[in-house]
């Protein structure tokens, strides 16, 4: 079975704070995603990276940084978190082969709650 | 700009009855279309998905009916059970990108 793991479910920061996301995928992805969940506004992207060192932004990079130094690992930083960051933000991965119908594998999620 | 629209934004249903989530969609360059269901505490997981050159697809209770003239694509969840409540999300996936784009996600409820 394909494992997303994220580093921490729950999370309280405070206004200023660098915050560090980290995500952790078995499957030898290539690709990984980082979405925030706000309710109404459904699943938006962040950042992906589709190879070590490699990234795009997504839909919302505004105020989030990420790093992926090695395959299996994909870190979202929030360099000044503020009050607008509280959400609920979810790791994916997915294969790079067309075979694998890009299936996105998420892990559970960390609610994050800045103060 | 949404490009995949998602409705109702919630529905309930009784237990046995069908549920329907409708999603839109406006650029023609998609080519898979995925449904994600994610329970309460957990991150969303891929239900069924279908490719638009067929209408349809079922899997167990769950049926995505696709409408490639009109750019829509649905699930339907024959007799609904408690155990389906959850949100649901469509989304949709352009070849040459591996970016998935998602609907707003609708939550069920299912009452017993």
């Amino acid at each position: 079975d394909v494992k997303v793991t994220q580093s921490s479910r729950y999370l309280v920061k405070r206004t200023g704070e660098k915050v560090f996301l980290e995500c952790v995928q078995d499957m030898d992805h290539e690709n990984m995603f980082w979405y925030r969940q706000d309710p109404g506004l459904g699943l938006r992207l962040i950042y992906f990276s589709y190879d070590v060192k490699m990234k795009e932004k997504g839909d919302i990079p505004e105020g989030y940084s990420v790093s992926r130094e090695k395959k299996e690992r994909f870190s979202l930083i929030l360099e000044s978190a503020s009050t607008n960051q509280t959400s609920m933000y979810l790791c994916a991965s997915s294969s790079g082969l067309a075979a694998y119908l890009n299936e996105q594998f998420f892990g559970p999620g960390t609610r994050l709650t800045v103060l | 700009q949404q490009q995949v629209k998602q409705s109702p934004q919630s529905l309930i249903v009784q237990k046995g009855g069908i549920s329907i989530i409708n999603c839109a969609y406006e650029n023609t360059a998609f080519d898979y279309f995925p449904w994600y269901q994610q329970f309460p505490g957990k991150g969303p997981a891929l239900l069924i998905a279908i490719r638009p050159d067929v209408s349809e697809k079922k899997e167990g209770r769950f049926t995505i009916s696709f409408n490639k003239s009109a750019k829509q694509f649905s699930l339907h969840i024959m007799d609904s059970q408690p155990g389906d409540s959850a949100t649901y999300f469509c989304a949709a996936y352009q070849g040459g990108s591996e970016k998935l784009v998602f609907g707003k996600g609708m939550k069920l409820t299912v009452n017993p």
